[in-house]
């Protein structure tokens, strides 16, 4: 079974402008989590996407945003670039009957904003 | 929900046990507590995840005492490729919330 994907790999971006990330989850699992890792932060929940709604999201200004569609892909949007959203982003899916909702991470999109 | 507080990192020599004490003073009565592994430019992979008393698998052990207000992660004779950054988390697995904080967690080094 072909594991979390996620397109681009890497990305530079100036700021201000915008950047669109996209993630495709293991074949079967229905919720996909966004994450952004710094170094200064550590690894920070900013939105996770069950059956095409907002589950949980976390604590991100709205240029942040995301969605998912109805073959459980999704896609996540930040507008305005800044120079401190420079960062690696994960995205990680699981199982909805998994009774541990484990998670599986993708390799991640890394994102510098010049 | 739940956050919670783990060292920032600790040493090793090869071959010795080692054990990541998390604290979560306020875990909720639904909330689990789940355990994760980061080796660089990977993403995080799920390594036990507990309720209470203890849990084991191929790789750690769990130790969850009665209150819940704590737990450690127990690597038996680690080796060099064990040298990575451990999660703690918890939160409750039916609303997605036990994947919620990572945080910085606690980046172990294995020396030889």
């Amino acid at each position: 079974k072909a594991g979390v994907t996620q397109t681009p790999r890497y990305l530079i971006k100036t700021r201000g402008q915008q950047v669109t990330l996209s993630c495709s989850p293991i074949s079967g699992h229905r919720s996909v989590s966004w994450y952004q890792q710094t170094p200064g932060q550590g690894l920070q929940f900013l939105f996770e996407y069950f059956s095409e709604t907002q589950r949980n999201k976390g604590n991100f200004p709205g240029r942040f945003s995301g969605r998912q569609f109805s073959n459980s892909r999704s896609e996540m949007n930040v507008s305005t670039l800044e120079l401190g959203d420079s960062a690696l982003y994960l995205c990680a899916s699981s199982y909805p009957g998994d009774i541990r909702n484990e998670q599986f991470f993708g390799p991640g999109t890394r994102l510098t904003v010049l | 929900l739940a956050k919670t507080t783990q060292p920032i990192s600790m040493d090793s020599y090869e071959g010795q046990e080692v054990n990541i004490t998390c604290s979560h003073n306020n875990i909720a009565t639904n909330d689990y507590i789940t355990w994760y592994q980061q080796f660089p430019s990977q993403g995080p992979r799920f390594i036990i995840q507990g309720y209470k008393t203890k849990v084991t698998n191929e790789v750690a052990s769990l130790f969850i005492p009665a209150d819940r207000k704590s737990s450690t992660l127990s690597l038996p004779r680690v080796s060099l490729s064990d040298t990575a950054v451990y999660y703690c988390l918890v939160g409750d697995i039916r609303t997605g919330a036990n994947n919620l904080f990572f945080g910085t967690g606690t980046r172990l080094t294995v020396i030889p």
